[in-house]
């Protein structure tokens, strides 16, 4: 059974560094062709991807906030981790993670599994 | 402003048939497969189809997904208001080297 859950604080302050953790179970991010993402979504608004790291340590980051984010992964503890720096109410969102497994190389992007999500709101 | 474009909102009464298009560029759709995701109110969204029309265990063959071009399209027959929900497609960008996703269309069941 295949399970995400993310976790992390409910509320950040401006201009801080936001770090939110992704624990998994049911799989493992060294089986190839596994992938974790990030996603977010403000409140009443659309899906918006944010990272990605796979099995074999390629990362990837969404290009308007590339220089805000870092996505790490510890195998043995099964977990993913997510750092947004600089943080501003704009960025007040429902953070998910989200599994992809398998798929051809290049055409990756099929969430299969998604955690329940992590509301974060960045106020003063 | 999102990759790829749905409209905003489609409906149709319970029983009927309905579609909602997905409207991409050759760099995402045209060259990437699709993804459909429901999203009911205050619920994580759900993968729907995948691999243009195919669909997870445990998804009812009610839903159905096809691809054309640099669109795609989600149809779902026999509507019901379990239905309900916000729609999103999704694929992957090659020259952007990201995942996009549609703005969401939402149905309603009259």
């Amino acid at each position: 059974q295949v399970t995400l859950r993310e976790s992390g604080p409910a509320v950040v302050k401006p201009t801080r560094s936001l770090t939110l953790t992704c624990t998994f179970s049911g799989f493992s991010l060294t089986t190839s062709g596994m992938c974790v993402n990030w996603i977010r979504q403000p409140p009443g608004k659309a899906l918006e991807w944010l990272a990605r790291i796979d099995w074999d340590e390629d990362k990837y980051y969404t290009t308007s906030l590339m220089t805000r984010l870092s996505i790490s992964k510890d195998t043995s503890r099964n977990q993913v981790v997510l750092t947004m720096t600089n943080m501003d109410p704009v960025d007040t969102a429902t953070y998910y993670c989200a599994r992809v497994s398998g798929g051809v190389p290049g055409d990756r992007s099929s969430f299969d599994y998604w955690g329940q999500g992590i509301l974060v709101t960045v106020s003063s | 402003q999102s990759v790829l474009t749905q409209p905003p909102s489609v409906s149709a009464a319970p029983g009927q048939t309905v579609t909602m298009s997905c409207a991409g560029t050759a760099s995402n759709i045209g060259s990437r497969s699709v993804s459909w995701y429901q999203q009911l109110p205050g619920t994580a969204p759900k993968l729907l189809i995948y691999d243009n029309n195919k669909r997870p265990s445990g998804i009812p063959d009610r839903f159905s997904g096809s691809k054309s071009g640099t669109s795609a399209t989600l149809g779902i027959t026999g509507l019901q208001t379990g239905d309900e929900a916000d729609y999103y497609c999704g694929a992957w960008d090659k020259c952007l080297s990201n995942a996009v996703f549609g703005g969401g269309t939402k149905l309603t069941v009259l």
